[in-house]
C-alpha cells in the first residue's frame, strides 16, 4: 500500500482563487482526518469523517472551508475564496476506525501558499 | 475541550546529552497519550503511545496523572533524533488533539 496519498504536493495561488486539496486514504480505513499545520499553531484538526460521514467539523475555520467524502477512497478539502492567512501545510490522515489503537497514518501533506 | 501544551517550540541539546520534551494535557477523564515524530522530508508518524509502555528508539514517556504530564525522554540524544515532535491526546471523542510541536535539534 502506498499509504495516504495527497495532491497536489504544492499549490501556489492568488488571493480569491478557489483551492481544492485531495486525499486518498489507506484502503480499509474507516476514519479520515484533515489537519492544518502552521508554525504558530502546530497541528489543528479541521474535520474528521467516519464511514464517509462528517463527525466533527468544529475545527473548520469559517464558511470558506468545506470538506467532502463522497466515497471511502476519496476526500476533498476546498477553500473558496482563499486568503493569504490560509497558507499552511494541510495534512490528510486515516485510521482503521472503531477506536482502534489511535494511530493515524498521515499523507505527505499539501503545502499551500496564497499570495 | 481537550488541550495539549508543549511549552518549548525549539529545543537544542548536544549529542550524548539527555533530552526531555515537555507535554501537559488537560482532560477530565482518562485520556490516551501519544508522541508523534516528523523527521525531515518524512511523513508524520507515531513514535509511541502511553498505553503500550514501550521504549522506541531509546525514547520513553511516562503518564503522570497528578501533574497531567506526558514528557518524552531519552538519556543520550543522537543526531538522528533531530525532528519535530508532537504530543497528542485522545479522549472520549476518539479524535487526536495535537500540541503545537517542539523542534528538537541535536548538535554534534
Amino acid at each position: 500500500d502506498a499509504g495516504v496519498i495527497q495532491s497536489p504536493r504544492h499549490e501556489v495561488t492568488e488571493m480569491g482563487q478557489e483551492v481544492t486539496l485531495r486525499c486518498k486514504p489507506i484502503s480499509g480505513h474507516n476514519s479520515l482526518f484533515w489537519y492544518r499545520q502552521t508554525m504558530m499553531r502546530g497541528l489543528e484538526l479541521l474535520i474528521y469523517f467516519n464511514n464517509n460521514v462528517p463527525i466533527d467539523d468544529s475545527g473548520m475555520p469559517e464558511d470558506r472551508f468545506s470538506a467532502k467524502m463522497p466515497n471511502a477512497s476519496f476526500s476533498t478539502l476546498k477553500i473558496q475564496p482563499s486568503e493569504p492567512r490560509d497558507s499552511a501545510v494541510y495534512f490528510c490522515a486515516s485510521s482503521p476506525g472503531g477506536g482502534g489503537t489511535g494511530e493515524l497514518f498521515f499523507g505527505e501533506g499539501s503545502r499551500l501558499t496564497v499570495l | 475541550a481537550q488541550r495539549v501544551t508543549q511549552p518549548e517550540k525549539l529545543l537544542s541539546v548536544f549529542k550524548g546529552a539527555p533530552v526531555e520534551l515537555k507535554c501537559n494535557y488537560s482532560y477530565s477523564g482518562s485520556p490516551e497519550l501519544f508522541w508523534y515524530v516528523q523527521y525531515s522530508r518524512q511523513r508524520l508518524q507515531l513514535l509511541l503511545r502511553h498505553i503500550s509502555r514501550e521504549s522506541i528508539k531509546g525514547f520513553t514517556a511516562d503518564l503522570n496523572k497528578g501533574e497531567t504530564s506526558f514528557h518524552l525522554k531519552k538519556p543520550f540524544a543522537q543526531e538522528e533524533d533531530s525532528a519535530m515532535y508532537y504530543c497528542a491526546s485522545r479522549g472520549s471523542a476518539r479524535q487526536l488533539t495535537f500540541g503545537s510541536g517542539t523542534q528538537l535539534t541535536v548538535l554534534p
